[in-house]
Protein backbone atom coordinates (compact mmCIF):
# COMPACT_ATOMS: atom_id res chain seq x y z
CA UNK A 1 0.00 0.00 0.00
CA UNK A 2 1.37 3.34 -0.52
CA UNK A 3 1.82 5.16 2.91
CA UNK A 4 1.09 8.89 2.87
CA UNK A 5 3.03 11.52 5.53
CA UNK A 6 1.90 14.44 6.51
CA UNK A 7 3.59 17.48 8.09
CA UNK A 8 3.67 18.72 10.30
CA UNK A 9 0.88 16.81 12.34
CA UNK A 10 -0.55 20.39 14.23
CA UNK A 11 0.37 23.34 13.41
CA UNK A 12 -0.36 26.90 15.59
CA UNK A 13 -1.19 30.33 13.42
CA UNK A 14 -2.61 33.38 13.85
CA UNK A 15 -5.54 35.20 11.60
CA UNK A 16 -3.87 36.84 8.45
CA UNK A 17 -1.30 34.15 8.79
CA UNK A 18 -0.20 31.91 5.63
CA UNK A 19 0.74 28.34 6.41
CA UNK A 20 1.45 25.25 4.47
CA UNK A 21 1.02 21.64 4.71
CA UNK A 22 3.28 19.10 3.42
CA UNK A 23 1.90 15.18 1.91
CA UNK A 24 4.44 13.14 0.54
CA UNK A 25 3.73 9.62 -0.85
CA UNK A 26 5.53 6.21 -0.61
CA UNK A 27 5.88 6.09 -4.23
CA UNK A 28 5.07 7.78 -7.08
CA UNK A 29 1.57 8.56 -7.36
CA UNK A 30 1.68 11.66 -10.37
CA UNK A 31 -0.61 14.29 -9.89
CA UNK A 32 -3.66 11.99 -8.04
CA UNK A 33 -4.10 13.49 -5.29
CA UNK A 34 -6.76 15.45 -3.06
CA UNK A 35 -6.77 17.64 -0.05
CA UNK A 36 -9.41 17.77 2.10
CA UNK A 37 -10.69 20.08 5.65
CA UNK A 38 -12.62 18.44 8.37
CA UNK A 39 -13.95 20.33 11.17
CA UNK A 40 -15.26 18.45 14.48
CA UNK A 41 -18.38 16.43 13.95
CA UNK A 42 -18.77 17.40 10.28
CA UNK A 43 -17.84 15.31 6.89
CA UNK A 44 -14.62 15.96 5.24
CA UNK A 45 -14.83 18.66 2.94
CA UNK A 46 -12.85 18.43 -0.65
CA UNK A 47 -10.75 21.62 -1.36
CA UNK A 48 -8.23 20.60 -4.13
CA UNK A 49 -7.99 17.63 -6.54
CA UNK A 50 -5.34 16.30 -9.13
CA UNK A 51 -2.82 17.96 -6.38
CA UNK A 52 -3.41 21.43 -7.58
CA UNK A 53 -7.07 22.24 -9.00
CA UNK A 54 -9.29 23.76 -6.94
CA UNK A 55 -12.61 22.28 -6.42
CA UNK A 56 -16.02 24.73 -7.18
CA UNK A 57 -16.93 26.53 -4.64
CA UNK A 58 -13.31 26.53 -2.57
CA UNK A 59 -12.05 30.04 -2.59
CA UNK A 60 -8.64 30.56 -4.03
CA UNK A 61 -6.83 31.56 -0.52
CA UNK A 62 -6.62 27.78 -0.70
CA UNK A 63 -4.22 26.37 -3.01
CA UNK A 64 -2.09 23.04 -3.77
CA UNK A 65 1.09 22.45 -5.97
CA UNK A 66 3.50 18.83 -6.16
CA UNK A 67 3.47 16.33 -8.34
CA UNK A 68 5.18 12.19 -7.95
CA UNK A 69 5.69 12.35 -4.23
CA UNK A 70 5.85 15.63 -2.56
CA UNK A 71 3.19 17.50 -2.29
CA UNK A 72 1.79 21.30 -0.34
CA UNK A 73 -1.49 22.84 0.56
CA UNK A 74 -1.14 26.59 1.00
CA UNK A 75 -4.12 28.35 3.06
CA UNK A 76 -3.29 32.30 3.03
CA UNK A 77 -4.95 34.81 4.83
CA UNK A 78 -6.24 32.09 7.80
CA UNK A 79 -9.88 33.05 9.27
CA UNK A 80 -11.21 31.71 11.88
CA UNK A 81 -12.98 29.16 10.16
CA UNK A 82 -9.71 27.94 8.52
CA UNK A 83 -8.82 26.22 11.56
CA UNK A 84 -9.61 22.70 11.49
CA UNK A 85 -7.95 19.68 10.22
CA UNK A 86 -6.42 18.94 6.99
CA UNK A 87 -6.05 15.70 4.79
CA UNK A 88 -4.50 14.71 2.03
CA UNK A 89 -5.18 11.26 -0.02
CA UNK A 90 -4.12 9.64 -2.79
CA UNK A 91 -6.44 8.06 -5.66
CA UNK A 92 -3.91 6.65 -7.88
CA UNK A 93 -4.12 3.12 -7.24
CA UNK A 94 -6.12 0.76 -4.93
CA UNK A 95 -6.11 1.11 -1.74
CA UNK A 96 -6.86 4.80 -1.94
CA UNK A 97 -4.72 5.98 1.39
CA UNK A 98 -4.90 9.03 3.50
CA UNK A 99 -2.44 11.12 5.19
CA UNK A 100 -2.84 10.99 9.24
CA UNK A 101 -4.11 14.62 9.26
CA UNK A 102 -2.81 17.90 10.18
CA UNK A 103 -4.15 19.97 12.98
CA UNK A 104 -4.32 23.57 12.16
CA UNK A 105 -5.05 25.28 15.54
CA UNK A 106 -4.81 29.05 16.52
CA UNK A 107 -2.04 30.53 18.00
CA UNK B 1 -27.77 20.38 -5.55
CA UNK B 2 -25.82 17.63 -5.23
CA UNK B 3 -27.55 15.43 -1.73
CA UNK B 4 -26.13 12.30 -0.23
CA UNK B 5 -28.34 11.31 2.78
CA UNK B 6 -26.73 8.36 4.87
CA UNK B 7 -29.25 6.26 7.54
CA UNK B 8 -29.16 7.01 11.11
CA UNK B 9 -26.84 5.91 13.76
CA UNK B 10 -26.58 2.21 14.98
CA UNK B 11 -25.71 0.46 17.82
CA UNK B 12 -24.87 -3.20 17.71
CA UNK B 13 -23.60 -5.88 19.49
CA UNK B 14 -20.27 -7.63 18.56
CA UNK B 15 -20.47 -10.56 16.32
CA UNK B 16 -23.47 -8.89 14.07
CA UNK B 17 -23.92 -7.51 11.05
CA UNK B 18 -25.18 -3.44 10.30
CA UNK B 19 -25.96 -2.31 6.98
CA UNK B 20 -25.78 1.13 6.32
CA UNK B 21 -27.60 3.32 3.43
CA UNK B 22 -26.97 6.50 1.37
CA UNK B 23 -29.34 7.70 -0.53
CA UNK B 24 -27.88 10.27 -3.94
CA UNK B 25 -29.87 13.24 -5.15
CA UNK B 26 -29.02 15.79 -7.61
CA UNK B 27 -27.12 14.34 -10.28
CA UNK B 28 -27.25 11.12 -12.67
CA UNK B 29 -26.72 8.27 -9.95
CA UNK B 30 -25.27 5.60 -12.43
CA UNK B 31 -22.47 8.03 -13.73
CA UNK B 32 -20.08 8.40 -10.45
CA UNK B 33 -18.35 5.86 -8.09
CA UNK B 34 -19.24 5.96 -4.77
CA UNK B 35 -16.44 5.73 -1.93
CA UNK B 36 -16.89 4.34 1.58
CA UNK B 37 -14.80 5.83 4.09
CA UNK B 38 -14.47 5.19 7.96
CA UNK B 39 -13.34 6.99 10.73
CA UNK B 40 -12.75 5.78 14.14
CA UNK B 41 -13.07 8.42 17.12
CA UNK B 42 -10.60 10.79 17.49
CA UNK B 43 -8.86 9.27 15.01
CA UNK B 44 -7.79 9.90 10.86
CA UNK B 45 -9.67 8.24 7.81
CA UNK B 46 -9.72 4.96 6.06
CA UNK B 47 -10.95 3.99 3.15
CA UNK B 48 -13.32 0.74 3.32
CA UNK B 49 -14.10 0.75 -0.48
CA UNK B 50 -15.55 1.84 -4.03
CA UNK B 51 -18.44 0.31 -6.17
CA UNK B 52 -19.59 0.99 -9.56
CA UNK B 53 -23.17 2.29 -10.20
CA UNK B 54 -23.36 0.51 -13.63
CA UNK B 55 -22.59 -2.77 -12.81
CA UNK B 56 -21.85 -2.85 -9.23
CA UNK B 57 -18.27 -3.63 -8.96
CA UNK B 58 -16.73 -3.19 -6.25
CA UNK B 59 -13.28 -2.52 -5.30
CA UNK B 60 -12.29 -3.58 -0.84
CA UNK B 61 -9.24 -2.59 0.91
CA UNK B 62 -7.61 -5.50 1.91
CA UNK B 63 -8.48 -5.60 5.59
CA UNK B 64 -12.21 -5.99 4.74
CA UNK B 65 -12.30 -8.40 2.67
CA UNK B 66 -14.57 -10.99 3.67
CA UNK B 67 -16.51 -8.59 5.70
CA UNK B 68 -17.78 -6.33 3.76
CA UNK B 69 -20.50 -5.88 1.21
CA UNK B 70 -21.47 -2.51 -1.15
CA UNK B 71 -24.33 -2.92 -3.57
CA UNK B 72 -26.45 -0.33 -4.77
CA UNK B 73 -30.29 -0.05 -6.26
CA UNK B 74 -30.27 1.94 -9.23
CA UNK B 75 -34.05 2.29 -9.07
CA UNK B 76 -34.10 4.00 -5.80
CA UNK B 77 -30.86 5.88 -6.24
CA UNK B 78 -29.47 4.32 -2.82
CA UNK B 79 -25.98 2.81 -2.23
CA UNK B 80 -25.51 0.28 0.45
CA UNK B 81 -22.19 -1.09 2.84
CA UNK B 82 -23.05 -4.05 4.61
CA UNK B 83 -20.24 -5.03 7.75
CA UNK B 84 -20.69 -8.26 9.00
CA UNK B 85 -19.18 -10.07 12.32
CA UNK B 86 -18.64 -6.66 13.87
CA UNK B 87 -16.56 -5.98 16.80
CA UNK B 88 -15.56 -3.51 19.16
CA UNK B 89 -12.91 -1.87 16.68
CA UNK B 90 -15.30 -0.99 13.81
CA UNK B 91 -16.85 1.45 15.87
CA UNK B 92 -16.69 4.79 13.92
CA UNK B 93 -18.32 6.82 11.22
CA UNK B 94 -18.97 5.51 8.07
CA UNK B 95 -19.39 8.10 5.00
CA UNK B 96 -20.24 7.89 1.45
CA UNK B 97 -18.43 10.00 -0.60
CA UNK B 98 -19.43 10.40 -4.53
CA UNK B 99 -16.13 9.26 -6.28
CA UNK B 100 -16.06 11.11 -9.63
CA UNK B 101 -13.23 10.53 -12.42
CA UNK B 102 -11.17 12.97 -13.66
CA UNK B 103 -8.38 11.87 -16.22
CA UNK B 104 -9.04 8.24 -15.24
CA UNK B 105 -8.86 8.28 -11.64
CA UNK B 106 -12.01 9.07 -9.12
CA UNK B 107 -11.96 11.20 -6.29
CA UNK B 108 -14.60 11.97 -3.88
CA UNK B 109 -15.95 15.08 -4.41
CA UNK B 110 -19.30 15.50 -2.56
CA UNK B 111 -19.00 13.79 0.89
CA UNK B 112 -22.41 12.43 3.28
CA UNK B 113 -23.43 13.20 6.82
CA UNK B 114 -21.62 10.06 8.34
CA UNK B 115 -23.18 6.87 9.83
CA UNK B 116 -21.86 6.19 13.63
CA UNK B 117 -22.03 2.57 13.80
CA UNK B 118 -20.61 1.49 18.01
CA UNK B 119 -20.27 -2.03 18.38
CA UNK B 120 -20.70 -2.90 21.92
CA UNK B 121 -21.58 -5.50 24.23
Amino acid sequence: DIQMTQSPSSLSASVGDLVTITCRASQYISNYLVWFQQKPGKAPKSLIYAASSLQSGVPSKFSGSGSGTDFTLTISSLQPEDFATYYCQQYYIYPMTFGQGTRLEIK
Amino acid sequence: QVQLVQSGAEVKKPGASVKVSCKASGYKFISYYMYWVRQAPGQGLEWVGIINPIDGSTSYAQKFQGRVTMTRDTSTSIMYMEVSSLRSEDTAVYYCARGIVVAGRKYPDYWGQGTLVTVSS
